[in-house]
């Protein structure tokens, strides 16, 4: 079955520390990733996508993302944490037939 | 571009009535996704539809639920009768059709209380 697992249900780090937030992929044929954030009482929001080309993906806010195709990973990372950041993020990939599956999502606090 | 708009943000009903959430997608998306996010089952896909078209229904929890996309523009999900297990907060999400490398657009939401 194609799916993206998140294995963390939450990450706290501190401000100004790195963050990484981790997603495994299953798909078969090319993957399709995508990261959204989503604040409380909001929608989610588009941060970054791989679709094809380098493996590191930049986004909005400053946070990037690593495509492994290896490790079957693309885990989302940001060099220095915000509060602002707090929020919870969802992995998902888009199949083939054009639907999006997303993670169960991995809650990230930035403590001050 | 106003983005995908949802209506009603809020809906507090009781046990029995029907609910009806609406959705205007963003101009020239030809996908649109109904979801649903609880913290039991986070989001979960209801139903989508392609050029107005349903094309998987399979995530629509029973026959209380009915989609339907008249037009481009406008989405309607309605839940007859409501139940307390309804409560929830319903997104609506579009896309554009690009292989499968378009991103989709979300709404702020409708969150659903069921007395």
């Amino acid at each position: 079955a194609q799916s993206v697992a998140q294995p963390e249900d939450q990450v706290n780090v501190a401000e100004g520390n790195p963050l990484t937030v981790k997603c495994t992929y299953s798909v078969s044929g090319n993957p399709y990733l995508f990261w959204y954030v989503q604040y409380p009482n909001r929608g989610l929001q588009f941060l970054l996508k791989y679709i094809t080309g380098d493996n590191l993906v930049k986004g909005s806010y400053g946070f990037e993302a690593e495509f492994n195709k290896s490790q079957t990973s693309f885990h989302l990372k940001k060099p220095s944490a915000l509060v602002s950041d707090s929020a919870l993020y969802f992995c998902a990939v888009r199949l083939t037939g054009n639907q999006f599956y997303f993670g169960t999502g991995t809650s990230l606090t930035v403590i001050p | 571009d106003a983005g995908v708009i949802q209506s009603p943000r809020h809906e507090v009903t009781e046990m029995g009535q029907e609910v009806t959430l609406r959705c205007k997608p963003i101009s020239g998306h030809d996908y649109l996704f109904w979801y649903r996010q609880t913290m039991m089952r986070g989001l979960e896909l209801l139903i989508y539809f392609n050029n107005n078209v349903p094309i998987d229904d399979s995530g629509m929890p029973e026959d209380r639920f009915s989609a339907k996309m008249p037009n481009a523009s406008f989405s309607t999900l309605k839940i007859q009768p409501s139940e307390p297990r309804d409560s929830a907060v319903y997104f609506c999400a579009s896309s554009r059709t690009s292989g499968r490398t378009g991103e989709l657009f979300f709404g702020e939401g409708s969150r659903l209380t069921v007395l």
